[in-house]
């Protein structure tokens, strides 16, 4: 069964931490991985999108590694800033039919 | 470039009725996917349309269904509402083609909060 599991379900920190977020997923022969940020009561927004050949992707704060093998992501969160309190969605795509395996998330708290 | 658009944004209907939900893609995407997120059971994939056809259906009863235009909006129907149906419903867009997997890069609108009664 195709399963994704992040770890921690919460997270509090201090402003200006560095932080990382994990996901990991039980079948390895994924098409691409996706991390998203949900603000309470709103839609997902695409942070990153890593394809199956791809080893991390970048973008601003945000760093977005992929292991395959040991079938697992992170989420590194450099400097963390009050604004990126949110839940932080991890998904795989096995194949090109849309269908998103997601995880349950990690709520994510930044104090000033 | 407009963003997903999901109508309406917020629905309250009583057991037993029925409600249809719309969403219009990013000019240009031919994929759209459903998505019902509650507390419990987090984010469940519903189904995914390409060129009007269903390609992929998830672990969902008969009553709710889709469809997909030829200008790729879509909508999705539940029939007789049961108190569980209760979500937000996500509906996601991607271009999907020339099969580079980076165009698989879904995203998603605000989704409807639909509240049963």
């Amino acid at each position: 069964k195709q399963e994704v599991t992040q770890i921690p379900a919460a997270l509090s920190v201090p402003e200006g931490e560095n932080l990382v977020l994990n996901c990991s997923f039980t079948d390895s022969a994924i098409y691409n991985l996706q991390w998203f940020r949900q603000d309470p009561g709103k839609g997902l927004t695409s942070l990153l999108l890593i394809q199956s050949s791809q080893r991390e992707q970048t973008s601003g704060r945000l760093n977005a590694s992929l292991d395959k093998s040991s079938g697992r992501s992170t989420l590194y969160i450099a400097a963390s800033q009050p604004g990126d309190s949110a839940t932080y969605l991890c998904a795989v795509l096995y194949n090109q039919g849309g269908k998103l395996i997601f995880g349950q998330g990690t709520e994510l708290s930044v104090k000033p | 470039k407009a963003g997903v658009t999901q109508t309406p944004r917020y629905l309250i209907k009583t057991r037993g009725q029925q409600v249809t939900l719309s969403c219009s893609p990013i000019s240009g995407h031919r994929s759209v996917s459903w998505y019902q997120q509650t507390p419990g059971q987090g984010l469940q994939f519903l189904f995914e349309y390409f060129s009007e056809t269903q390609r992929n259906k998830g672990n969902f009863p008969g009553r709710f269904s889709g469809r997909q235009f030829s200008n790729s909006r879509s909508e999705m129907n539940v029939s007789t509402l049961e108190l569980g149906d209760s979500a937000l419903y996500l509906c996601a867009s991607s271009r999907l083609a020339g099969g580079q997997s980076s165009y698989n890069e879904q995203f998603f609108g605000p989704g409807t909060r639909l509240t049963v009664l």
